[in-house]
């Protein structure tokens, strides 16, 4: 079955200090892979997608995400992040038939410790 | 361009009673889907409508149904109330190709006493 696994539940992070949060798929063809972000109370705002192409590829508020096939996973990164970066984040996909809908991870919670 | 709306914004609803939640996509959009968000089960994926179709469907019993009109608006409709129908529903909306990115509203947060 297709799945979008985050490993960590909450990851916590210095202001001004580099992030990675995790995301593993499991799909049979490559998938349609997303990262959301979800302020409380709020709806999903899309930080970036990958379809194809290059593997490295960059979104809104400075972060980036790199697909890599070999270890079926796609990490989002920002370099240096800012108390506003504290939220929820989500990373989904689909086949790209779509005829699931997205799938998504049970979400990071971002903490910015000041 | 306005984004997605869904209204009402809270509904507090009892057992066994049922509600209807309402989603505007973003202009053009022709496709509207809908997800279910709890704490337990994360987000799920309700099902999906296209040009006042259902397209796709998740694995949820018929108590949940949808329907699209012309105008690509569309509505979500839960029967006999159940206390873990409590969640945040979240309407999706994108141009109309499976590929699409899809764009999310704010939700309608419903309560079951």
């Amino acid at each position: 079955a297709q799945s979008v696994t985050q490993p960590d539940i909450h990851i916590t992070v210095s202001e001004g200090a580099s992030l990675e949060l995790r995301c593993n798929y499991s799909y049979g063809a490559t998938p349609y892979l997303f990262w959301y972000v979800q302020s409380p109370g709020q709806g999903l705002q899309l930080l970036l997608k990958y379809f194809s192409g290059d593997t490295l590829v960059q979104g809104i508020k400075g972060f980036e995400a790199e697909f890599k096939r070999s270890q079926s996973s796609f990490n989002l990164r920002k370099p240096s992040v800012h108390w506003s970066d504290a939220a929820e984040y989500f990373c989904a996909g689909h086949s790209g038939g779509g005829a699931d809908g997205l799938t998504f991870g049970k979400g990071t919670h971002l903490i910015i410790q000041p | 361009k306005a984004g997605v709306t869904q209204t009402p914004r809270y509904l507090i609803k009892t057992r066994g009673q049922q509600v209807t939640l309402s989603c505007s996509p973003i202009s053009g959009h022709r496709s509207v889907s809908w997800y279910q968000q709890t704490p337990g089960q994360g987000l799920q994926f309700l099902f999906e409508y296209f040009s006042e179709t259902q397209r796709n469907k998740g694995n949820f019993p018929g108590r949940f149904s949808g329907r699209q009109f012309s105008n690509s608006r569309s509505e979500m409709n839960v029967s006999t109330l159940e206390l873990g129908d409590s969640a945040l529903y979240l309407c999706a909306s994108s141009p109309g190709q499976l590929s699409d990115t899809q764009y999310f509203g704010p939700g309608t947060r419903l309560t079951v006493l």
